[in-house]
């Protein structure tokens, strides 16, 4: 069955460590994004990619790289630069779209199931 | 940038009807989503609109206005599964970058 997988679902780690988060798709999909969730808030946009070696940051790419060497895959690295990494960590894709209005079709984000990130 | 606004909690009863609404500033608008989150899953996508007007999906609806830079969501007959967070995304830019509001917690009563 087509879908996007994150792993791992739960992580640890201590102060000071990188961590590299996995993001796989199989949809074909060209467009792929990271989102950050806290406690009771919305998703905040951190790095998102439209094509294969490219990528954009979002709002709060601070702390965060990723890299986009396949259509499938979009790792995402939270490096010891990032203040509060605590958080659950979601991962979506997209077809892709051309410029202007896009059809119904092709408007759905699909989410992997996340991963929570605790940093001890 | 996007600013994206809704209400931050809402509560109503089992079978009736709630309005949830949404307010966006962007430039560049390429659509409107509507998700349903329950605590600790991923969204799940309930509608999506890019044109003027309403669109109807079983027990949801949403509408969108361009012009007025607003949607909201309606859901008819409430029950108490639907008691969950949702979350107003705006697509927008040429890079298609896709914004999430803070989401709008909802709590159905009996």
């Amino acid at each position: 069955d087509g879908g996007i997988t994150q792993s791992p679902k739960y992580l640890f780690r201590k102060e000071g460590q990188n961590v590299t988060l996995s993001c796989e798709q199989n949809l074909n999909h060209d467009a792929m994004y990271w989102y950050r969730q806290d406690p009771g808030q919305g998703l905040r946009l951190i790095y998102y990619s439209q094509i294969v070696n490219d990528f954009q940051k979002g709002d709060i790419a601070e702390g965060y790289s990723v890299s986009r060497e396949k259509k499938e895959s979009f790792p995402l690295t939270v490096t010891s630069a990032q203040k509060n990494p605590t958080a659950f960590y979601l991962c979506a894709s997209s077809p892709s779209r051309l410029a202007g209005l896009i059809s119904r079709d092709t408007g759905e984000l699909f989410f992997g199931e996340g991963s929570r990130l605790t940093v001890l | 940038g996007q600013n994206i606004d809704q209400p931050t909690e809402m509560t109503a009863t089992e079978g009736a009807i709630v309005q949830i609404n949404c307010t966006y500033q962007t430039s560049g608008f390429n659509g409107l989503f509507w998700y349903q989150q329950h605590a600790g899953e991923a969204p799940t996508f309930l509608s999506y609109n890019v044109l003027d007007g309403l669109e109807e999906k079983g027990r949801f609806s949403s509408f969108l206005s361009r012009s007025k830079g607003y949607s909201y969501l309606l859901l008819k007959e409430l029950q108490m599964k639907d008691s969950a967070s949702y979350l107003c995304a705006v697509l927008a830019g040429g890079g298609n970058k896709l914004t999430f509001g803070t989401g709008t917690q909802l709590k159905v009563e009996l």
